[in-house]
């Protein structure tokens, strides 16, 4: 089973400011997906950034960027020009096209409250 | 904007009733999942539907049910309803193996 953590249950970082969220993940899969979701507090599931494992080059979306270690397994997301809009709980999420007939179900971690402060 | 619709927004019952929660998914998109998001079990996979038909299950409790229409929209039926299935329920669609999140319906049940 594969499984998802996120070793910081709350962070703070000044607006303008860069922040960096981690995530581990734990798999035995070698082709597999992983995504950082936004959840600001009207409570919307947002998609941040996508990572496809096989893709050696890290996923970049304006001021988002990740930080893909296949090897060691890790997935950090970095926030560059920390806004107020950002202040939200964000996830990192796993999904392999191979788990169970075509199946992309998602595993997520268990999130980290992110605030950004004026 | 996403594109997944879901209804109701909100839903406040009582224990031992039954409620159903729609999502229509993304025009194009076949596949329907389901995530229920509560505070002590986080966000868990509970039900994926594609093109109709049951493609992979989660955690669902017997108590839950869904199924996915010729229309592609789904349903999630939750009947004998206790106070610990208050929580807030999503459903996804997805396309090139991404997923994309309706709005959520918030259960609370009293």
């Amino acid at each position: 089973a594969q499984t998802v953590t996120q070793s910081q249950p709350e962070m703070s970082v000044q607006e303008a400011e860069t922040v960096t969220l981690s995530c581990t993940y734990d798999t035995s899969e070698n082709n597999y997906y992983l995504f950082w979701y936004k959840q600001p507090p009207s409570r919307q599931m947002i998609l941040v950034i996508r990572q496809e494992a096989y893709k050696q080059q890290n996923a970049t979306e304006n001021r988002f960027s990740v930080n893909f270690q296949k090897a060691a397994k890790s997935f950090s997301l970095k926030i560059s020009d920390s806004q107020l809009g950002d202040t939200a709980m964000y996830f990192c999420a796993f999904s392999t096209p191979y788990s169970g007939a075509g199946s992309y179900q998602l595993t997520f971690g268990k999130g980290t409250k992110l605030s950004v402060i004026p | 904007d996403s594109g997944v619709t879901q209804t109701p927004k909100h839903l406040i019952t009582a224990t031992g009733q039954r409620v159903t929660l729609r999502c229509s998914p993304r025009s194009g998109d076949l596949s329907v999942y389901w995530y229920q998001q509560s505070l002590d079990q986080g966000l868990q996979f509970l039900i994926q539907y594609y093109n109709g038909e049951e493609r992979a299950k989660g955690n669902i409790l017997e108590r839950f049910s869904a199924q996915q229409f010729p229309d592609l929209h789904s349903e999630l039926n939750l009947s004998s309803l206790e106070l610990g299935d208050s929580a807030l329920y999503f459903c996804a669609s997805s396309g090139q193996g991404t997923q994309y999140f309706g709005p959520g319906t918030r259960l609370l049940v009293l």
